[in-house]
């Protein structure tokens, strides 16, 4: 199975900074990544899918990047309601497998 | 819009059997395939299973492989998960969730709102 691997685990930052996720896969997956946030008792939210292409109705302020096995998500100016958790996920093969999240605090 | 609506869940003893249902509204069910996500208690998510738009594929976790199936009803529109041998590390909330595009896994776009699945003795 991919292993997936996102960093760091947390990150307190705030309302205006650029905040960094980064997302590591065991092999190469081209580009099969997939991004969602997930907000306290909801269900997750596809971000971004295919490393970069963003998903409809999501605020441009997200962009994922990266090939192979590296991956970023990148939020350009954090927002109140951007504070929740990311999981990157591959769905290069079958077991899906997803990073172990990266939960966005406020400082 | 997309709807899903998962049911089914409950408290149920370790080794018993549960069958959790999605049913699903607001697109063409029988042209999308369709998954199982689940989040244990405080943890993140873990990917459980996937059945093919017609039913005749499907893939598993590790950890549920051989424990538990999936079926859907396309004149129902309605997704199953026939969940046996529950283990407590099976205690979770389970998503199910809509592929995004047609006929074709790359992820989710559409996830219900849970359902909690409680295994203890």
């Amino acid at each position: 199975d991919i292993q997936m691997t996102q960093s760091p685990s947390s990150v307190s930052a705030s309302v205006g900074d650029r905040v960094t996720i980064t997302c590591r896969a065991s092999q190469g997956i081209s580009n099969w990544l997939v991004w969602y946030q997930q907000k306290p008792g909801k269900a997750p939210k596809l971000l971004v899918h295919a490393a970069s292409s963003l998903q409809s109705g999501v605020p441009s302020r997200f962009s994922g990047s990266g090939s192979g096995t590296d991956f970023t998500l990148t939020i350009s100016s954090l927002q109140p309601e951007d504070f929740a958790t990311y999981y990157c996920q591959q769905a290069h093969s079958f077991p899906w497998t997803f990073g172990q999240g990266t939960k966005v605090e406020i400082k | 819009q997309v709807q899903l609506v998962e049911s089914g869940g409950g408290v149920v003893q370790p080794g018993r059997s549960l069958r959790l249902s999605c049913a699903a509204s607001g697109f063409t069910f029988s042209n999308f395939g369709m998954q199982w996500v689940r989040q244990a208690p405080g943890k993140g998510l873990e990917w459980v299973a996937v059945i093919s738009h017609d039913g005749k594929v499907q893939y598993h976790g590790d950890s549920v492989k051989g424990r538990f199936t999936l079926s859907r009803d396309n004149s129902k529109n309605t997704l199953y998960m026939q969940m046996n041998s529950l283990r407590v590390e099976d205690t979770a909330v389970y998503y199910c969730a809509k592929e995004k595009d047609f006929r074709a896994s790359h992820c989710l776009d559409s996830w219900g709102q849970g359902t909690l699945v409680a295994v203890s003795s």
